[in-house]
């Protein structure tokens, strides 16, 4: 079971709002990953957790609040977004955050900021 | 350097064979990846191979990897509707822990 459940599939917020998008998985990896997807275009990294701790953080906003509760949750804070943060983020995960571990992805939260 | 680049469209009939190619940069030793993106939806891992080797076939996939000319493509056999999709290829770099670089994805255009 190659699994990563992301929640919710669809989320529409103000720029004023707080919500947050949760991420899930039960295959005991313990490096997880929030990839941000732009319309058309690949995907980007925005933070890797190794073992529950920040281990790269890609020069992201602080309007962009990681959270890893425990080994199987990733968290992703959102607070004054923009309307240019819409995007589809993508959240994965792989055994360890090392060269050579295969990552596996979610179907995505889409997200709107009008 | 990090850079993966990708032939941006790809059409084709069905029952025939689709090959997708890919080139990259790294130098170093690396893993190299192919994922599908269907309309909506998440990233499918289809197959990966290390830069040590030269091939690797996977039910209708194979992958082949030129290392001298830093070239990898995907060849789908039997290309069916239901592979129209968009097939990003990426590598992970040694010196950056497990960071997948993406190319910019080939859409793969399946005509019945």
């Amino acid at each position: 079971d190659t699994e990563v459940t992301q929640t919710p599939k669809h989320l529409v917020m103000g720029m004023t709002n707080k919500k947050s998008l949760k991420c899930e998985q039960h295959m005991g990896h313990r490096a997880m990953y929030w990839y941000k997807q732009k319309a058309k275009k690949p995907p980007e990294l925005m933070f890797v957790y190794s073992y529950e701790k920040l281990s790269i953080n890609e020069s992201v906003p602080s309007r962009f609040s990681p959270e890893c509760p425990n080994s199987s949750l990733l968290n992703l804070h959102l607070h004054a977004l923009q309307p240019e943060d819409s995007a589809l983020y993508l959240c994965a995960s792989s055994q360890e955050a090392s060269l050579g571990n295969t990552i596996y992805f979610g179907e995505g939260s889409w997200l709107t900021v009008v | 350097g990090e850079d993966v680049e990708q032939s941006l469209f790809l059409s084709v009939r069905e029952g025939d064979s689709s090959v997708i190619n890919c080139t990259y940069t790294d130098s170093s030793s690396t893993y190299l990846y192919w994922y599908k993106q269907e309309p909506g939806a998440g990233l499918q891992l289809l197959t990966y191979i290390f830069s040590n080797m030269d091939m690797k076939q996977d039910q209708r996939l194979t992958v082949l990897l030129n290392k001298k000319d830093k070239h990898l493509s995907l060849r789908i056999a039997d290309t069916q509707t239901g592979d129209s999709a968009i097939y990003f290829c990426a590598e992970t770099l040694m010196e950056y822990g497990n960071k997948l670089v993406f190319g910019a994805g080939t859409i793969l255009r399946v005509k019945s």
